[in-house]
């Protein structure tokens, strides 16, 4: 069965360091998402992504991330100077399109020291 | 005021009870998500809807638009169950369209 796949599932990293976090949607979606769970919290939107261009960004998606599908196939997000309220899981998800099922990611547990 | 809320936020139960987790949502939807967490943070989607009910196996998801409501049932539970079970709803018809989610409900199942 197709998958999400992300990269790494752990990452430690020091504040003010630049991280990427990279994810594989299935291959013949068109919608992309990022998302982000806090410790303890609920799941929260960060960024929609569909024809090479950002759809809809959330308050928290500031000037210090960004997303980019350099090759077609993977979905990044980097974030420019982490921040120890960066530390989370980060969930990738792809759709095929818009009335259709969402797919997740195992996650990327982001650790900021 | 939360856009979803899920209720209750913590469920125990034995295992071969009948299981009810509920939803509410204050928005205009296009869908509706049941999806579960593992401990080990693993998002899987359950069930998509937008009408009726849903069955998949022991699970039973139904959906009453008007009255902007789900649930989610389990029967016949078991310890392999014990996970949260988190609602989300997506609305807007244009757009991606990007699920907002409720806070999940933490449910145990003890053998």
């Amino acid at each position: 069965e197709p998958e999400v796949t992300q990269t790494p599932s752990h990452q430690v990293t020091q504040m003010g360091q630049e991280v990427i976090l990279r994810c594989v949607p299935i291959s013949n979606h068109l919608y992309f998402y990022w998302y982000r769970q806090i410790l303890g919290q609920k799941v929260e939107f960060l960024v929609s992504f569909y024809n090479n261009e950002i759809s809809e960004k959330s308050e928290i998606f500031d000037d210090q991330f960004s997303v980019e599908r350099p090759d077609g196939s993977n979905f990044t997000l980097k974030i420019r100077s982490t921040k120890l309220e960066d530390s989370a899981m980060y969930f990738c998800a792809s759709r095929r399109d818009r009335g259709t099922e969402a797919f997740f990611g195992q996650g990327t547990r982001l650790t900021v020291v | 005021k939360n856009e979803v809320e899920q209720s209750p936020q913590n469920l125990t139960a034995q295992e071969g009870e009948f299981i009810t987790i509920n939803c509410s949502y204050s928005v205009g939807i296009s869908a509706l998500h049941w999806l579960q967490q593992h401990p080990g943070g693993g998002i899987v989607s359950l069930f998509m809807l937008s009408s009726g009910k849903k069955k998949h196996g022991r699970l039973i998801a139904t959906i009453n638009i008007q009255e902007k409501h789900s649930s989610l049932h389990i029967t016949a539970s078991h310890p392999r169950d014990s996970a949260v079970y988190i609602c989300a709803v997506r609305s807007g018809l244009q757009g991606a369209q990007k699920l907002v989610f409720g806070q999940g409900t933490r449910l145990t199942i003890n053998p």
